[in-house]
């Protein structure tokens, strides 16, 4: 089955770390995401891209950068990590169209906790 | 701003009573709204978008323009509607904004 998915599923890590959580679909989309999942504050956007030359800020990009390698392949960083990242990220695709095109249906991986001590 | 709010964080009903997960947005365009679900140890998935109309798994979601809402319903719960439900609109630019979520229990 095409599928989207995360590694590492798990990570801890000290304070001032260089991070890299990897993405990876086999579901052909164009557009994928990076969403980090907080108790209570949903789901927030950190960056997304619509092909692999497109890289757009989303809600809360600071501290944080991504990488499009291929059209399969979306690498978020934490360039230093602090303790208010630890949360859960999950990576998102979906297909490109606009308008009616548009289904906004988003097919996420299974996540990646990160604990930043 | 474009703005999706879900005032309940958690919602607790009985087997069977109805149920009713208030989702209100701010946009200043044409909305598309959606509701996703994640159930325990599953991934997060479409449930179901205003634009299709559609009743899934027994739950419906009428836009409000006036109102500006889009509130999920389902007349009578079940214990495997238990789960995390997130209320999302669709900008102009393609993007998804997510509501803070609501975790709704269904007590047997």
């Amino acid at each position: 089955d095409a599928d989207v998915t995360q590694t590492p599923r798990n990570r801890i890590t000290k304070t001032g770390k260089r991070i890299m959580l990897e993405c990876s679909q086999t579901k052909g989309h164009d557009r994928m995401y990076w969403y980090r999942q907080d108790p209570g504050l949903g789901l927030q956007l950190i960056y997304y891209s619509f092909d692999v030359k497109d890289i757009n800020k989303g809600e809360i990009s600071d501290g944080y950068s991504v990488s499009r390698q291929a059209q399969a392949k979306f690498s978020l960083s934490l360039e230093s990590a602090i303790p208010n990242q630890t949360a859960l990220y999950f990576c998102a695709t979906s297909e490109s169209g606009t308008g009616a095109l548009n289904t906004g249906e988003l097919f996420f991986g299974e996540g990646s906790r990160l604990t930043v001590l | 701003a474009q703005r999706v709010t879900q005032p309940e964080k958690l919602l607790s009903v009985f087997k069977g009573a109805p149920v009713e997960l208030k989702c209100n947005y701010s946009y200043s365009g044409s909305p598309e709204l959606f509701w996703y679900v994640q159930y325990s140890r599953q991934r997060l998935q479409l449930l179901l978008r205003h634009i299709s109309r559609e009743s899934i798994k027994g739950f419906t979601a009428d836009l409000n323009k006036g109102e500006t809402s889009f509130h999920l319903k389902k007349p009578f719960a079940q214990e495997e509607d238990s789960a995390m439900y997130y209320c999302a609109l669709s900008n102009q630019g393609g993007k998804l904004i997510f509501g803070q979520g609501t975790e709704l229990s269904v007590k047997p």
